[in-house]
């Protein structure tokens, strides 16, 4: 089955504690991205990675860090986590065109991160 | 100014009803649009495609008017399974999706 997962869906942690969110898709696709979600925001983009060892920061970066090591995983790493990034994060991926992203992103099912 | 910014809801109508969303985006340079479907703590999924010309897929209607710089989203025959929130989502350049905050819509019986 194709699909994106996300581990741990739900965390609850505590200041300064660093934590990893891992991402993995088993589509073979190229575009991968982090996103949180904000009530009355919506959905932003933390990070975006369009090929393996390939990343750049989207409009939320700070306090965020990715790697892309292997083209099925995009962790997420939280260095030193505050509660500013209690939020619904959202891992999501696609195939890429020559012209940019296809339109359909497939997400993972989110992961609902508590800092206290 | 929001780069895509949508009427929040919710949109509460009956059950047959016939609605509309409306949404508008501040960069005249965004390349395609789309609308996504997240029903409650869940994750969105692609609804559909916003083409120039318009499209329909069985009871949804999508419009868009690169003039106004906006996109519609028409439900017609309205289920109570259409009930979720409805995410105007833009394509900018550099492989930048944008996504406005959603559309609640309620449809009850």
């Amino acid at each position: 089955e194709a699909q994106v997962t996300q581990n741990p869906r739900y965390l609850i942690t505590v200041t300064g504690k660093k934590l990893t969110v891992t991402c993995s898709q088993n589509m073979n696709h190229e575009y991968m991205s982090w996103y949180r979600q904000d009530p009355g925001l919506g959905l932003r983009q933390i990070y975006y990675s369009m090929n393996v060892e390939v990343t750049d920061k989207g409009d939320v970066p700070e306090g965020y860090k990715v790697s892309r090591k292997e083209k099925r995983n995009f962790p997420l790493i939280l260095e030193s986590p505050s509660p500013n990034q209690t939020s619904l994060y959202f891992c999501a991926s696609s195939d890429t065109q020559t012209s940019g992203i296809t339109d359909t992103q497939y997400f993972g099912p989110g992961t609902r991160l508590t800092v206290l | 100014r929001k780069e895509v910014e949508q009427d929040p809801g919710p949109f509460n109508v009956p059950e047959g009803a016939t609605v509309a969303f409306n949404c508008t985006y501040s960069n005249s340079a965004s390349q395609s649009f789309f609308w996504y479907r997240q029903d409650c703590r869940k994750e969105p999924k692609l609804l559909m495609s916003v083409y120039s010309s318009g499209n329909e897929d069985g009871r949804f209607t999508a419009q868009l008017n690169r003039a106004s710089q906006y996109i519609s989203l028409l439900i017609r025959d309205s289920k109570l399974s259409d009930s979720a929130t409805y995410l105007c989502v833009v394509y900018d350049w550099g492989n930048k999706l944008v996504f406005g905050a959603g559309t609640i819509l309620r449809v009850k019986s």
